[in-house]
Formats: C-alpha cells, structure tokens, sequence
C-alpha cells in the first residue's frame, strides 16, 4: 500500500490562476482532509470530505473549494490565487477509527508568483 | 494549537541526551492531543498520543505529559539519535474519531548534534 499519494509535487502559479490539487487516500480510508502549511508554521485545517460531502470547514475563504469521488480520492481547488496562497498543501485520509489512524500524505508545494 | 508567530522554536542536543519539547495548547475543551514528526519534504508523522483523562504516557524512547491546569504539553526523546533531527508539532482535538479536525501548534526544530 502506497499510503497516501498527492499530484503534483511541486507546482508554480501566477496571481489571479486557478489550481486543483489531488489526494488519494490509504486503501481502506475513507474521509480526507486537506491543511495548508505556510513555511514555518503548522498545518491550518481547511476542509474534510466524507461519503462526497464537505463535512467541516476551517476558517479559509471560498476560493477554496474541494470534491470527493466516489473511490474517495479527493480534489482541492483554489481560485483567483494570492501570494499568500504560496505554502505547503497536505492531505490526510482517515477510517472510521481514531485521529491515530490519521495518515498524512507528503504533499504538495504551491508556489505563487 | 498556540501560535507563536513566524519563527520557528529550536532545540539542539547532543546525540544520545535526552531531549523535551514543550507545547502550549489554547483549547480548554481539547480533550485528545497528538505528537507529530515532520522530516523536511515530508508529511507530518503520528508519534505518541495522549487523552485528557491521562497525564501521562509512554511509548517506545518517547512520553508524552499533559498538564490540564496550565494547558501545557510535553514530548520527552530518551537517548536522541540523529534520525530524531526533524519538526515537531503538538496537536489537539476535541475528540479523538477520525470526523474530528487537528489544531497544530507552530512547531519546534530539533537538531541533533552528533
């Protein structure tokens, strides 16, 4: 099992593009959350998908959005990017068990120019 | 978790000392808190957990205390090996299912000096 997966690795952006981020979650998980982790700070909580639905949300703005499929690979998308979009974007899948089961995935480094 | 701005706490220690990584959580209804590693170019790694019907626990070279009166966690690394060099986040939740969101705090930059 490859555990969590995340594509692409590295990406640049310029302000105002739009970019989609994707997640595939550890065999046998099916919720993800995505985090945003600017440089030198700990991850902030964006959203969590469960069964194709946004079931909480963090304190981001509408530019980002996100979508689950039914094999329960996920999507991030952010609209209309700002400098400060530029960090780390982390997704982690989850069963139905406890937070321990929480596996993080490497992520992806966004870079806004 | 306790944001303490842009600059990123450090710890140096020598190799095989014991090392403490401290963690202020901001909280009072977190009950469920969790140590992670981040190596550079990784994601964030489960260490040790702890609840907050506990205050302490052990794992294999590492324990986790909880103080609840001042909302203060600790990470404690017996015999700090090189491969321990990394970033280390604490994290709170209240609840511990996996529907429940994790708070980090900024994190602490651990070097070990061979």
């Amino acid at each position: 099992d490859a555990g969590v997966t995340q594509s692409p690795t590295h990406l640049i952006k310029t302000r105002g593009q739009q970019v989609t981020l994707r997640c595939s979650p550890k065999s046998g998980h099916d919720t993800v959350s995505w985090y945003q982790q600017a440089l030198g700070q700990g991850p902030q909580f964006i959203f969590q998908y469960y069964e194709e639905e946004e079931r909480q949300r963090g304190n981001f703005p509408d530019r980002f959005s996100g979508h689950q499929f039914p094999n329960y690979s996920s999507e991030l998308n952010v609209n209309a990017l700002l400098l400060g979009d530029s960090a780390l974007y982390l997704c982690a899948s989850s069963g139905t068990g406890v937070l321990r089961t929480r596996l993080f995935g490497p992520g992806t480094r966004l870079t806004v120019t | 978790g306790e944001s303490v701005g842009l600059h990123l706490p450090t710890l140096s220690v020598q190799e095989g000392d014991n090392s403490i990584i401290n963690c202020a959580y901001s909280n009072s209804a977190s009950d469920y808190f969790i140590w992670y590693k981040q190596e550079s170019g990784k994601g964030p790694q489960f260490i040790i957990d702890i609840r907050s019907n506990m205050d302490k626990r052990q794992g294999q070279r590492v324990t986790v205390l909880l103080n609840k009166t001042v909302k203060h966690l600790s990470l404690q690394i017996a015999a700090t090996q090189p491969g321990d060099s990394a970033v280390y986040f604490c994290a709170e939740s209240r609840g511990e299912t996996g529907a429940n969101n994790l708070f980090f705090g900024t994190g602490t930059r651990l070097t070990v000096i061979p």
